[in-house]
């Protein structure tokens, strides 16, 4: 069974800090792993997309990483900002669907 | 270029009544995508459609639920004689290709499903 694990569930940081956010799956025969972030009431918005021959790819302050090895992957947010306040999802890609992870929801307080 | 449009955005609905749920890919995009996010769960496949096709239904529940993807027009998710669990948000995502290589599946705003 393809699963995919977010920890923490919840994260709450001060404005400024920088923060992991950690996703892990099942399966190391992946397509690929993307990060989203979902606002409260909204759709997703898709941040990074790491192929699976990737190690690593870089959004402004955002960069996330993948060890198909271990099966894990993280999303490391830069100088917070109270904007960042969001619940970051983590999406396993196989041949076609996408496996979610539950999210992290993170709080950047001001 | 306009992004996956879904409609309505919020819909309610009585047990036993029906729901339609629409959704327009990205334009150039045939792949089409549903998932379904019950409260404090993580997104949950349902089915995946080309133009005409059906290629995965392994996550539609196998009573009530189909969806379409015509040769024109949007996809369509029907409930049939729906049921309070069925309150939910359904997502819809398009892709160009096949979402296992380069390109990433791009996501609409979501119905909001409420069942009294």
């Amino acid at each position: 069974k393809q699963e995919v694990t977010q920890i923490p569930a919840a994260l709450s940081v001060p404005e400024g800090e920088n923060l992991v956010l950690n996703c892990s799956f099942t399966d190391s025969a992946i397509y690929n792993l993307q990060w989203f972030r979902q606002d409260p009431g909204k759709g997703l918005t898709s941040l990074l997309l790491i192929q699976s021959s990737q190690r690593e790819q870089t959004s402004g302050r955002l960069n996330a990483s993948l060890d198909k090895s271990s099966g894990r992957s993280t999303l490391y947010i830069a100088a917070s900002q109270p904007g960042d306040s969001a619940t970051y999802l983590c999406a396993r890609g196989g041949s076609e669907k996408l496996v979610f992870g539950k999210g992290t929801k993170l709080t950047v307080n001001p | 270029n306009a992004g996956v449009m879904q409609n309505p955005r919020h819909l309610v609905r009585r047990r036993g009544q029906e729901a339609r749920l629409r959704c327009s890919p990205m334009k150039g995009h045939s792949h089409v995508y549903w998932y379904r996010q019950l409260p404090e769960e993580g997104l949950k496949f349902m089915v995946y459609l080309q133009k005409e096709n059906i290629i995965d239904e392994s996550g539609m529940p196998k009573e009530r639920f189909s969806a379409e993807f015509p040769k024109e027009g949007p996809s369509i998710l029907r409930i049939q004689q729906v049921v309070r669990g069925d309150s939910a948000a359904y997502f819809c995502a398009s892709s160009s290709t096949l979402a296992g290589g380069q390109e990433t599946q791009y996501f609409g705003p979501g119905t909001r499903l409420l069942v009294l």
